[in-house]
């Protein structure tokens, strides 16, 4: 079966760009998470969606990020415009539902570099 | 702010030594998740405990719920180098699936 697919894997780019990830949940899985993951400050959880519509997205750093999920397929992670402090490690995870005790799917990452 | 704090944050031993992680909180949690993380990869969910006292066992590895709910460990027996990688614990504290994550201990054993 195939798992939590996100591209890019590596993203370059300059501050002031606009970057969009993309993540492709396991297919059957009704809610998806975003995450960040830095030395500094670990895994922290972005956002989170439940049956497509946005749960919590206290997460977010501020109004340069927004996240999409227009179908169960599909969701987008959008930074605009970007800055160096975004230079991160992102991950998509889904899991069946939204239970507490569900285990989370996480993608491989999408390695971002804001020079 | 609920946190979970993770000791240590870093452990290098030698082949076949015994090892205990720790994750802590001043929170309770209703479920506790252990997932292990390589390089370049996501992390991959080890176990969930969610009953207090709650001890479960995967091959080496022992995973405990304190009584409380508030604290976790998780013990490795006769460590190997496969065994190298960052340990994170993660926390649900409501029934809503949302993760609050430890900062990890990355293990490293050298053969």
């Amino acid at each position: 079966d195939a798992g939590v697919i996100q591209s890019p894997r590596h993203e370059v780019t300059e501050m002031g760009q606009e970057v969009t990830l993309r993540c492709k949940p396991i297919s059957g899985h009704n809610s998806l998470f975003w995450y960040r993951q830095t030395m500094m400050r670990g895994l922290e959880l972005l956002i989170y969606f439940n049956n497509n519509v946005p749960i919590d997205d206290s997460g977010m750093p501020e109004d340069r990020f927004s996240a999409k999920m227009p179908n169960a397929s599909f969701s987008t992670l959008k930074i605009q415009p970007s800055e160096p402090r975004d230079s991160a490690v992102y991950f998509c995870a889904s899991s069946p539902d939204a239970n507490y005790n569900q285990p989370q799917h996480f993608g491989d990452g999408t390695r971002l570099s804001i020079l | 702010t609920q946190l979970l704090e993770q000791s240590p944050q870093f452990l290098s031993i030698q082949e076949g030594e015994n090892l205990t992680v720790y994750c802590n909180s001043s929170s309770v949690f209703s479920s506790l998740q252990w997932y292990r993380q390589e390089p370049g990869e996501g992390p991959v969910l080890l176990v969930t405990v969610v009953t207090g006292g709650e001890v479960k066992k995967l091959k080496r590895l022992t995973f405990q719920f304190g009584d409380a709910r508030k604290d976790s460990s998780l013990h490795i027996t006769a460590a190997q180098p496969g065994d190298t990688g960052l340990y994170l614990c993660a926390g649900s504290s409501s029934n809503t699936g949302k993760l609050i994550f430890g900062q990890g201990t990355t293990l490293q054993v050298k053969p």
